[in-house]
């Protein structure tokens, strides 16, 4: 099956610092690709929808100076966490759309982030 | 407003029994519908799914579903329950176009007991 690679797996981080996050489609092309945010026992929220080669659309209330997202290729898109603070911390999940592939939509294995 | 409602946060039964967890759904139309397992610190991984046709799908690891539009329900079931279930579920629907933008339900936790 289509798999999709996520990294890092987690991440910790001092306030104020940007990490980013790292979405791959492996086995198939995804013009399109979803970031998701899950807080512990709830879940997931959707952030933004990314599609390749174009600007991403971000969900009401997320703040897309904060989470940058860059999707250059057809099997890459970064989510950037810029100046993180600890209220930032959480799951994030990515997911990958393949238009080819019956299933279509397939998660990555989520990243962990903690901002000390 | 489209949302989903999974009513039970948690479940507990014992390996071997019988497993019916709990999904309805508001949404302007008949959607997409999905369930998906969640392992600790994992991503999602899909169990089955119904798009149209015959209202009772299968899916892997022995689930089913059934789709009621009567009561707006696609309730998960299994009849014998492996300690290996331990995980989250969530319930999802998708628009029918296929813009893949899904809303999750907020998950059912499920504990086997041995």
């Amino acid at each position: 099956g289509a798999v999709v690679s996520q990294h890092p797996s987690w991440v910790i981080c001092k306030s104020g610092t940007s990490v980013k996050i790292e979405c791959r489609s492996l086995d198939f092309q995804a013009t399109t690709m979803f970031w998701y945010r899950q807080f512990p026992k709830q879940s997931l929220m959707l952030m933004a929808t990314s599609n390749e080669g174009s600007k991403a659309t971000y969900e009401q209330g997320v703040e897309k100076d904060k989470f940058l997202i860059n999707h250059a290729s057809l099997t890459l898109s970064t989510l950037t966490v810029t100046s993180a603070h600890p209220e930032d911390s959480s799951f994030y999940i990515c997911s990958a759309y393949s238009g080819t592939i019956n299933e279509k939509l397939f998660f990555g294995s989520g990243t962990q982030l903690s901002v000390l | 407003a489209q949302s989903v409602t999974q009513p039970d946060i948690h479940i507990t039964v014992s390996e071997g029994a019988s497993l019916e967890l709990r999904c309805n759904y508001s949404y302007g139309a008949t959607p997409y519908l999905f369930w998906y397992v969640q392992s600790p610190g994992q991503g999602l991984q899909l169990l089955l799914k119904y798009f149209s046709g015959d209202t009772l799908v299968q899916g892997i690891k022995g689930f089913e579903a059934e789709f009621k539009r009567s009561q707006s329900s696609f309730n998960l079931r299994k009849p014998s329950v492996h300690w290996s279930d331990a995980a989250e579920y969530f319930c999802a629907v998708g628009a029918p176009s296929g813009t893949y933008k899904y809303i999750f339900g907020t998950g059912t936790r499920l504990k086997v007991l041995a």
